[in-house]
């Protein structure tokens, strides 16, 4: 069973261009976690997917971020006109059906956005 | 202030020794998660809690609910446990769930 898998795992965009992240879920995994870690601070939450719907969004900057989860295919985390303060690390994480508030989560090896 | 507070936020121990990482909150929670983040980046979840303790190899997991307290325990600690322990709780709430980290500790072991 494969791990959950995010790619790219480094991505470099100029000032004003588009970042697309993606993250497979492990296989069976139904609820889909996007964290943020800033060079030399800690993760913060951004947004907390199920299939086709957003759960919470609280952690996501208002502005210039979107995310999915689609269907079919993997979890998209969009940043729009990206500025050099997106430059982070940005981990996906993974969970099966949560049930009764206890549940597990696997995390991606991460994408590392520079913004140049 | 933060919601979750680790100490100490850095930690050098020899090889063999037995470390203890602290993690304080001040939420109510649903559960905590101890997470293991090693230089290259990697994050891998060492245990989720919601009470007592639990065992996995040399690591130690405790909480105790009522003091908003948990800690992680390192038995004959070893040069490979060298990484960033990452406390994180889980709130949840009517409007959603709340995820909130500790900074981390970072851990050197020296041979």
């Amino acid at each position: 069973n494969a791990g959950v898998m995010q790619n790219p795992r480094h991505l470099v965009r100029r000032r004003g261009q588009e970042a697309r992240l993606r993250c497979s879920p492990m296989k069976g995994h139904s609820h889909v976690y996007w964290y943020r870690q800033l060079p030399e601070e800690g993760l913060k939450f951004m947004v907390y997917l199920q299939k086709e719907n957003i759960i919470d969004e609280s952690g996501m900057p208002k502005e210039r971020f979107s995310a999915e989860f689609p269907k079919e295919g993997p979890s998209i985390l969009r940043i729009q006109q990206v500025v050099r303060g997106d430059s982070a690390a940005y981990f996906c994480a993974s969970s099966p059906l949560w049930v009764a508030g206890v549940y597990e989560q696997y995390f991606g090896p991460g994408t590392r956005l520079t913004v140049t | 202030k933060n919601e979750v507070e680790q100490s100490p936020q850095n930690l050098t121990a020899q090889e063999g020794e037995f470390i203890t990482i602290n993690c304080s909150y001040s939420v109510g929670i649903s559960a905590l998660h101890w997470l293991q983040q090693h230089p290259g980046g990697g994050i891998v979840s060492l245990f989720m809690l919601s009470s007592g303790k639990k065992k996995h190899g040399r690591l130690i997991a405790t909480i105790n609910i009522q003091e908003k307290h948990s800690s992680l325990h390192i038995t004959a600690s070893h040069p490979r446990d060298s990484a960033v322990y990452i406390c994180a709780v889980l709130v949840v709430g009517r409007t959603g769930n709340q995820f909130y980290f500790g900074t981390g500790t970072s851990l050197t072991v020296i041979p």
